[in-house]
This record gives C-alpha cells, structure tokens and sequence, in this order.
C-alpha cells in the first residue's frame, strides 16, 4: 500500500485533456513537502516531467502541468498524443516515515 | 550532461548478497549532490532503496534499511548498493539515479536499470 494515493488507470482520446491525482496527507504532502512527477514509457527508465508541485524541466511540453490542492496534487495533460501513453508516478517525502516515497503508479491509455 | 550506468550480477541466489555498482559520467559525485537507488519489481511501482553523499552521509528506506549497505567510490566516481540476505521478493529493476539532496529534491537524471532476478 503505497503513502501516495493515485488511480491505477485513467484513459482520453487524443487531444483530450486527462487529469492523474496524487492524494496523500499531513506527514507529506499536508506538511508542504513538494511533489514530483515521472513519466515512464514502456521499457525505460522513469523521467521528471514536474517538479516541485508546478514546475517543467527544459525539453517537457506544456502539456504537461502539475497542480496543488492541501493534500492532493495533479498532473494534467491537454492535447493527449499517442506518445503521451505511459506510467505516471508521483513522489514526495514523508516526514513520518523519513524516507522518501512514490505513489503507486497510473496507466495512462490513448484511446 | 549527467549519465548514469548500473552493472551487477543479473541473477542472485536466495539468502545471498546482491550488490550493483553506478557509473556517473559528466559530473564528479565528489563535486556534490545525493546519489539514490529504486527498485521496481516486475509489473509494480518504485520503491526508494538509500541515497548518499560522497562524503558517506546515507539516508535509507526504513523498510529495508537492515539490510542495505551503499558506499561512494570518488576515484571511480561511481557508487554502489549491497542488498544482504535476498528473497524472491527481491526481485527486481534496480535503478541509480542523482538525488534527492533534501525533502523537497526529486531524482533526476536516472539510470538504463538493471534487471536482478532472485532465483536458485
């Protein structure tokens, strides 16, 4: 049972907008500890496409845009591709485990 | 720009050690910043293994914290794991990665992975 909460799987058709949350609480991201996400495509290594809550690295498509809301964060994807199929993992750091942590992962099918 | 190569034994027998090595290239570790391990066991989720500074300062995953060990090499500029004591549960792709430096740093870039089967 993963600290971070996300839904195993959400799906869109291309060029829709598609939404993955991240729930967790007080002892991470309640206590304002920031949250990153990765994208992992089918046989490689997880990338950072947001950190800190909001934030794009150089290179990530604004498609891509992350979200916070108390204890629950989101990565939104607008103008859904192909490409864009793949697993989204959030991350964070919990204060009552002292160790960082990743949520359980979302599937993400392109209709 | 920064790389990172995992190399180890593919296969490890049950209640043995399982020890991988990264190789960092385009940045000196001893330079600074964290360097961490995850795992992610055939079909599921990442799991944090440890990060550590070059300086030996580790942090680990309270879950499995009794049996890993992680050290930096400066002169090789790479950075290992040691896993004691491995069951099938073990199994899985070990990933190096630069990070976290604190709690609110991610990690990034990441390794290829390395597959780790624990069989007999």
């Amino acid at each position: 049972q993963s600290v971070l909460t996300q839904p195993p799987s959400v799906s869109g058709a291309p060029g829709q907008r598609v939404t993955i949350s991240c729930t967790g609480s007080s002892s991470n991201i309640g206590a304002g500890y920031g949250v990153h996400w990765y994208q992992q495509l089918p046989g490689t290594a997880p990338k950072v496409l947001i950190y800190g809550n909001i934030n794009r690295p150089s290179g990530v498509p604004d498609r891509f845009s992350g979200s916070k809301s108390g204890t629950s964060v989101s990565l939104a994807i607008t103008g859904l591709q192909a490409e864009d199929e793949a697993y989204y993992y959030c991350q964070s750091y919990d204060s009552s485990l002292s160790a960082w942590v990743f949520g359980g992962g979302t599937k993400l099918t392109v209709l | 720009q920064v790389q990172l190569q995992e190399s180890g034994p593919g296969l490890v027998k049950p209640s043995e050690t399982l020890s991988l090595k990264c190789a960092v290239s385009g940045y000196s570790i001893s330079s600074g910043h964290y360097w961490g391990w995850i795992r992610q066991p055939p079909g599921k989720g990442l799991e944090y293994i440890a990060n550590l500074f070059h300086d030996g300062t580790a942090y680990f995953n309270p879950s499995i914290r009794s049996r890993v060990a992680v050290s930096v090499d400066t002169s090789k500029n790479q950075f290992s794991l040691q896993l004691r004591s491995v069951t099938a549960a073990d199994t899985a792709v070990y990933y190096c990665a630069r990070g976290p430096g604190g709690d609110q740093d991610w990690f990034d870039p990441w390794g290829q992975g390395t597959l780790v089967t624990v069989s007999s």
